[in-house]
């Protein structure tokens, strides 16, 4: 089974303080994915890795950055946090699209972040 | 830009009944996939079905199902003889080149006793 980790189920921090949020996938997954999910907005798409060192803004990369160092690890980072960024987290990991299938995106359990 | 719309907020249905969520689309893409994702009150999203635009036949997973019309641009999902672990939030997403998916505002599905 593909396992998808997210280090934190619930986060409290302050506003101004740096934020580390990470994921962690066992399935050899070349891209893996940050979003936000909020009520009556769905899930947003904040930053995407197709691999190793690389990313991409998605819909709303503003007040956050990305890091993958390494290919089973994605990190998202919230510079300086504000209540605005108070959210679920969810970090998602599939296969590289040039194996040509409808590529699932496998999901973390999500982490519950206020800013105070 | 894509954008998928789901019109139902909230839902609810008795045990065993069928229940159908709705789901429109917006894309210029040519070729793409459409899924639809349960998320339960544990939080873990769960792949439940998926279409690829260019298959005519809907796609059936044991009692899902869906209607997909691709002139429409909607892609409804239909619950048969519902179950109490059917109670989630259920998500409308489209994806395109990139692997990219857009996903809609969501349905609460309740299933009731």
């Amino acid at each position: 089974d593909v396992k998808v980790t997210q280090s934190s189920r619930y986060l409290v921090k302050r506003t101004g303080e740096k934020v580390f949020l990470e994921c962690v996938q066992d399935m050899d997954h070349e891209n893996m994915f940050w979003y936000r999910q909020d009520p009556g907005l769905g899930l947003r798409l904040i930053y995407f890795s197709y691999d190793v060192k690389m990313k991409e803004k998605g819909d709303i990369p503003e007040g956050y950055s990305v890091s993958r160092e390494k290919k089973e690890r994605f990190s998202l980072i919230l510079e300086s946090a504000s209540t605005n960024q108070t959210s679920m987290y969810l970090c998602a990991s599939s296969l590289w699209a040039g194996t040509g299938v409808a590529n699932e995106q496998f999901f973390g359990p999500g982490t519950r972040l206020t800013v105070l | 830009a894509q954008t998928v719309t789901q019109s139902q907020p909230e839902m609810s249905v008795q045990e065993a009944e069928t229940v159908t969520l709705s789901c429109t689309y917006d894309t210029s893409e040519s070729n793409y996939y459409l899924f639809w994702y349960k998320q339960p009150p544990s939080r873990q999203m769960i792949l439940v079905i998926r279409q690829e635009a260019y298959k005519q036949q809907n796609a059936t997973e044991n009692r899902f199902s869906v209607n997909f019309q691709k002139a429409a641009k909607s892609f409804s999902l239909k619950i048969s003889d519902s179950q109490l672990g059917d109670t989630a939030m259920y998500f409308c997403a489209t994806e395109t080149s990139g692997s990219r998916l857009t996903f809609g505002e969501g349905t609460q599905l309740t299933v009731n006793p």
